[in-house]
């Protein structure tokens, strides 16, 4: 069973808007990612927030850590159609490798 | 600096033929991965090294993919015999380690009929 995984499958905005894409997990971690992946590249880190973290910022994107709750959120304002992608969370639960979700599929509509 | 590089980009592979799958790290990086990924199971690890060293075997993938990491500057991923459902994307990346963001290569497409 996956230890970390995105809420929803796919979401599609129209470029402008603000989206959110949600991530729980089941044990205790140190440290989440969030990974985007466009088609036909491999992922690229967007941010990393550790445990003792609760939010980060990376321009246009700001990702939250609950640790209470076990959830995480990354949050895309006025987005563009290269923001197309598949947004990942990845979680490190102490032994340095990461478990990756299964992802969800942002479409960006001009 | 150069990324992780991957190599071939795309393998056509007959059942049961052995494949060899290549990644060269970024240098000085000190933690290797292979992936694999598709669009059922998502990311699965495959191997993972620290220092050359294999600290992750991969569970169930230990039957027919074997990884090895001959020196820091690269890395193999053996598949055999290959079968049908081997068909995937195969990632590597690379990390300095503690925590570390992860680089992805562009990945290798592998079908196998």
């Amino acid at each position: 069973s996956q230890l970390a995984e995105e809420n929803s499958w796919a979401l599609s905005v129209h470029e402008g808007e603000s989206v959110t894409v949600n991530c729980s997990y089941k044990t205790s971690i140190t440290a989440l990612q969030w990974y985007r992946q466009k088609s036909g590249k491999g992922p690229a880190q967007l941010i990393l927030i550790r445990s003792n973290e609760r939010e980060k910022r990376n321009g246009r994107l700001r990702a939250t850590l609950d640790t209470s709750s076990q959830s995480s959120s990354l949050s895309i304002t006025a987005t563009r159609c290269e923001d197309t992608a598949v947004y990942f969370c990845a979680t490190d639960t102490g032994n340095y490798k990461y478990v990756f979700g299964a992802g969800t599929r942002l479409k960006v509509i001009a | 600096d150069a990324g992780v590089t991957q190599t071939p980009r795309h393998e056509v592979a007959e059942k049961g033929q052995t494949i060899i799958l290549k990644c060269e790290p970024v240098s000085g990086h000190n933690d290797l991965f292979w992936y694999r990924q598709t669009k059922i199971q998502g990311l699965e690890l495959l191997s993972y090294f620290r220092s050359k060293s294999l600290m992750e075997d991969g569970g169930a993938f230990k039957d027919r993919f074997k990884a090895e990491m001959l020196n820091s500057s690269f890395s193999t991923l053996k598949i055999q015999p290959t079968e049908p459902k081997d068909s995937a994307v195969y990632l590597c990346a690379s990390s300095p380690g503690n925590q570390d963001t992860q680089y992805f290569g562009p990945g290798t497409r592998l079908l196998v009929l």
